[in-house]
């Protein structure tokens, strides 16, 4: 069965600390994987697409990897902000029926 | 690019109503996909409509339904409201479901 989990569910950091986000997923075939930020109430805003060759990739602060082979994928925040309070949510995309496979994101809370 | 635009923002309604929501996409892009988010969960796939046809269903109640123009925007439509139903209903659209998506910023809908 194609799931996605994150760990951990919930975060709480230190401004100026950095973390690390991880997505475990068992879809296949694999298309690509994407990161997505959450503010409260409002649509999700993408932070990186990576697809099966692309191993790191980066958004600012934001350094997304992927490990196709173990199906494994981080987010790592490098110095964080109080901005960077969201939910961050792994998206796999499934390559045989464009199907997204949500992750049930994991929430960050940044205290000053 | 005008982002995506979905309206009305905030909506309220009674046990039985009915509702429409509409979605406008990116100029350009023709996958639409529509998700459902309540308190605290994560996003819940409806459904995704590519050049006017359904290609995907998430796993609800055919209370839900909805529909694509040709000139890709979208609506969908909720018959006889529960209170579950409250929620927050994402629009998100692409070129295509593979690539990035982009969000709206959601009709927030209030069952009563």
């Amino acid at each position: 069965k194609n799931q996605v989990e994150q760990s951990p569910q919930s975060l709480i950091i230190l401004e100026g600390k950095n973390c690390t986000l991880q997505c475990n997923y068992t879809v296949s075939p694999f298309s690509n994987l994407r990161w997505y930020k959450q503010d409260t109430g409002r649509g999700p805003v993408s932070l990186t697409i990576m697809t099966f060759s692309e191993n790191t990739k980066s958004n600012g602060r934001y350094t997304a990897t992927l490990d196709a082979d173990t199906k494994q994928s981080s987010l790592h925040i490098t110095a964080s902000q109080l901005s960077d309070s969201a939910s961050y949510i792994c998206v796999v995309s499934e390559s045989s029926n464009y199907q997204l496979i949500w992750g049930a994101g994991t929430k960050l809370i940044i205290k000053p | 690019k005008a982002g995506v635009t979905q309206t009305p923002r905030y909506l309220i309604k009674t046990r039985g109503q009915q509702v429409t929501l509409s979605c406008s996409p990116i100029s350009g892009h023709r996958s639409v996909s529509w998700y459902q988010q309540t308190p605290g969960q994560g996003l819940q796939f409806l459904f995704e409509y590519f050049s006017e046809t359904q290609r995907n269903k998430g796993n609800f109640p055919g209370r839900f339904s909805g529909r694509q123009f040709s000139n890709s925007r979208s609506e969908m439509n909720v018959s006889t409201l529960e209170l579950g139903d409250s929620a927050l209903y994402l629009c998100a659209s692409s070129n295509s479901v593979r690539e990035t998506q982009y969000f709206g910023p959601g009709t927030r809908l209030l069952v009563l």
